[in-house]
């Protein structure tokens, strides 16, 4: 059984672009959170996916964006970066859409924004 | 509001045991969750427990819940150098979204 993988592990943008991020979710697994965790805090909530459709979303502006595809993998999508979305994005996959289903974690994207 | 606690530096020596403490603020959440994180690296879950509990122990690892003042702690026995990492307590929000502390950082010295 594979885990929750995440690519890239680094990333390094300028203000202004674009990023796509991407989670391979855990085998047997279809639903993915993502989440932020800037530097000195605590993961926030950015949103879940649960059967390719968006099933809960935090405060953060539709600037960000995601997709689950059929194989239950995902892509978090930031336009228009700015210097404060440099963060470490993590991905958790859980078994289904049940709010209560433990959500396991992969290592996380390290996004700079120049 | 939805609000978890923690304070943000413990420090311990090799073997002691550690308490970590945490207190949330949304009384509906149903489960409360303690994951790891090491440096460079992402969340490993430890142990959680459900809201009608007030103990749970797995192995090293004990959480008590005191929902009356709404307090989580996590208690490691006999603390090795190899758990020096940064601990978050969680609650389970709405629609699964789960709301993280600020993170303790644990340092154990030899």
């Amino acid at each position: 059984e594979t885990g929750v993988t995440q690519s890239p592990t680094h990333l390094i943008k300028t203000r202004g672009q674009q990023v796509t991020l991407r989670c391979s979710s855990q085998s047997g697994h279809n639903t993915v959170s993502w989440y932020q965790q800037a530097l000195g805090q605590g993961p926030q909530f950015i949103f879940q996916y649960y059967r390719e459709e968006e099933n809960g979303r935090g405060n953060f502006p539709p600037r960000f964006s995601g997709l689950q595809f059929p194989n239950y993998s995902s892509e978090l999508n930031v336009n228009a970066l700015e210097l404060d979305d440099s963060a470490l994005y993590l991905c958790a996959s859980s078994l289904s859409g049940r709010a209560s289903d433990t959500q396991y974690f992969g290592p996380g994207t390290r996004l700079t924004v120049l | 509001g939805e609000d978890v606690e923690q304070s943000l530096f413990l420090s311990v020596r090799e073997g002691d045991s550690s308490v970590i403490n945490c207190t949330y603020t949304d009384s509906s959440s149903t489960y409360l969750y303690w994951y790891k994180q090491e440096p460079g690296a992402g969340l490993q879950l430890l142990t959680y427990i459900f809201s009608n509990m007030d103990m749970k122990q797995d192995q090293r690892l004990t959480v008590l819940l005191n929902k009356k003042d709404k307090h989580l702690s996590l208690r490691i026995a006999d603390t090795q150098t190899g758990d020096s990492a940064i601990y978050f307590c969680a609650g389970l929000g709405q629609g699964g979204k789960l709301i993280f502390g600020q993170g303790t950082e644990l340092s154990v010295k030899p």
